[in-house]
């Protein structure tokens, strides 16, 4: 069974940093590409970030383009967003997701598994 | 960047009646990579369709998906009590930027 488990979410002031983690299980993590989607409150889906299997591909949506890094660490079967000069417009429910195409892909596709998310609040 | 731009915003029906809900993309969506989406209160998406007419793994024959170019269309033959919920749909022809319509909401009238 697939198991992605988000964590590191919580209460955050405008202009710090927070580090999300995703606990993957039930599949082959090294070779799909993985992705973060935030929803905020009331509000619909957004795509933050993509990257692929190998880390080779790495992709933003321009609302964080420059402040977020994501990254992967394969032996460990962990998906990361590193988060700087967080925003308020930032506050959301932020899922990890599986890409759904074939393995060693290095675009980006649909997501067939979700994890059901970490909340990051930005507030003073 | 491709927009979504999905409707009606809220379709209000009874358990039993069929649901059309259309998404409908700001420039044509390449090679039909379009998806849909199912989420309930408290719950992650859950991947209902794929390639625009292809149903996700476990996911019941009354839920069909259509379309191509700007215009897709995601069916519900008879809504069951559980298909009451918000849908998205997400294009992913101009990968690396994937987005999402803003929902439709399905719910009991």
């Amino acid at each position: 069974e697939v198991q992605l488990v988000e964590s590191g979410g919580g209460l955050v002031q405008p202009g710090r940093s927070l580090r999300l983690s995703c606990a993957a299980s039930g599949f082959t993590f090294d070779d799909y590409a993985m992705h973060w989607v935030r929803q905020a409150p009331g509000k619909g889906l957004e795509w933050v970030s993509g990257i692929s299997w190998n880390s080779g591909s790495i992709g933003y949506a321009d609302s964080v383009k420059g402040r977020f890094t994501i990254s992967r660490d394969n032996a460990k079967n962990s998906l990361y967003l590193q988060m700087n000069s967080l925003r308020a417009e930032d506050t959301a429910l932020y899922y990890c997701a599986k890409d759904g195409y074939l393995p060693y892909s290095s675009s980006w596709y649909y997501f067939d598994y979700w994890g059901q998310g970490t909340l990051v609040t930005v507030s003073s | 960047e491709i927009v979504l731009t999905q409707s009606p915003g809220t379709l209000s029906l009874s358990p039993g009646e069929r649901a059309t809900l259309s998404c409908r993309a700001s420039q044509s969506v390449s090679s039909s990579y379009l998806a849909w989406y199912q989420q309930k209160p408290g719950q992650a998406p859950r991947l209902l369709i794929y390639g625009a007419s292809s149903r996700a793994t476990g996911i019941p024959d009354r839920f069909s998906g259509s379309g191509s170019g700007t215009d897709f269309t995601l069916t519900i033959s008879r809504l069951e009590p559980e298909d009451f919920a918000v849908y998205y749909c997400q294009q992913y022809g101009s990968s690396p930027w994937l987005t999402f319509g803003g929902g439709t909401k399905v719910e009991i009238k």
